[in-house]
């Protein structure tokens, strides 16, 4: 089993659609959580932190459901500039950061 | 503005000659990170330094190396590229270890 992971997509939807992902983690004592946002040939920018209390900023809400070892991202009201890979990250044993291999979102007109 | 930044954009160097990527960062994070990233794939943790305490991945090549001089540069020397190692190399930093990484633009890397 991966040590994180995601549903690649791509996911296709229409601007002011609601979309939601996924990310699931292996490390049941892991403490950190990042949702980042990365445009084709770009570096990853970070989206948002991920708190046990869930968070939301505008119209990206995110998620942590411990039990089941996943976190979540819903973007609501999708807008073409929305169209990137969207990776979560969660630290692992030995405290490193590892990311999943990412979610393709396109927002179409 | 306080920054990440990788030089140079891109690098062609030919196989087996050796190459070095530099990062250099104005918020005095403790920790820097090399990661790779290969077309559509996550990026991959090469190494990381907190501070002057180097950490090497399990499954990193011997071919890659790092070399932290002080808290604002980093360096990655690839002693002898290989066609597999052409990638978007990544440098990230943050304050402490598990907050977030703030990247720089990249490096990406052809290797001919």
């Amino acid at each position: 089993r991966k040590e994180v992971e995601q549903d690649p997509g791509p996911f296709n939807v229409p601007e002011g659609a609601t979309v939601a992902f996924n990310c699931t983690y292996s490390n049941s004592a892991s403490q950190s959580f990042f949702w980042y946002r990365q445009d084709c040939r770009k570096e990853p920018k970070l989206l948002m932190s991920v708190y046990s209390s869930g968070n939301e900023d505008g119209r990206f809400t995110a998620q942590l459901n411990r039990a089941s070892q996943y976190i979540s991202l819903l973007i609501r009201d999708s807008k073409l500039s929305d169209s990137a890979t969207y990776l979560c990250v969660v630290n692992m044993w030995g405290n490193k950061l590892v990311f999943g291999a990412g979610t393709i979102l396109r927002v179409k007109s | 503005d306080a920054m990440v930044i990788q030089n140079p954009r891109y690098q062609v160097t030919q196989f087996g000659k050796p190459v070095t990527l530099s990062c250099s960062q104005t918020l005095n994070h403790n920790v820097m990170y090399w990661y790779q990233q290969k077309s559509s794939q996550a990026p991959k943790l090469l190494f990381h330094y907190y501070d002057k305490d180097f950490n090497n991945e399990a499954d990193t090549p011997d071919n890659f190396q790092s070399r932290r001089p002080n808290t604002s540069f980093c360096f990655l020397d690839i002693r002898s590229p290989g066609l597999g190692d052409a990638a978007m190399y990544l440098c990230a930093t943050s304050r402490v270890v598990l907050e977030p990484l703030h990247f720089g633009n990249g490096t990406r890397l052809t290797v001919t």
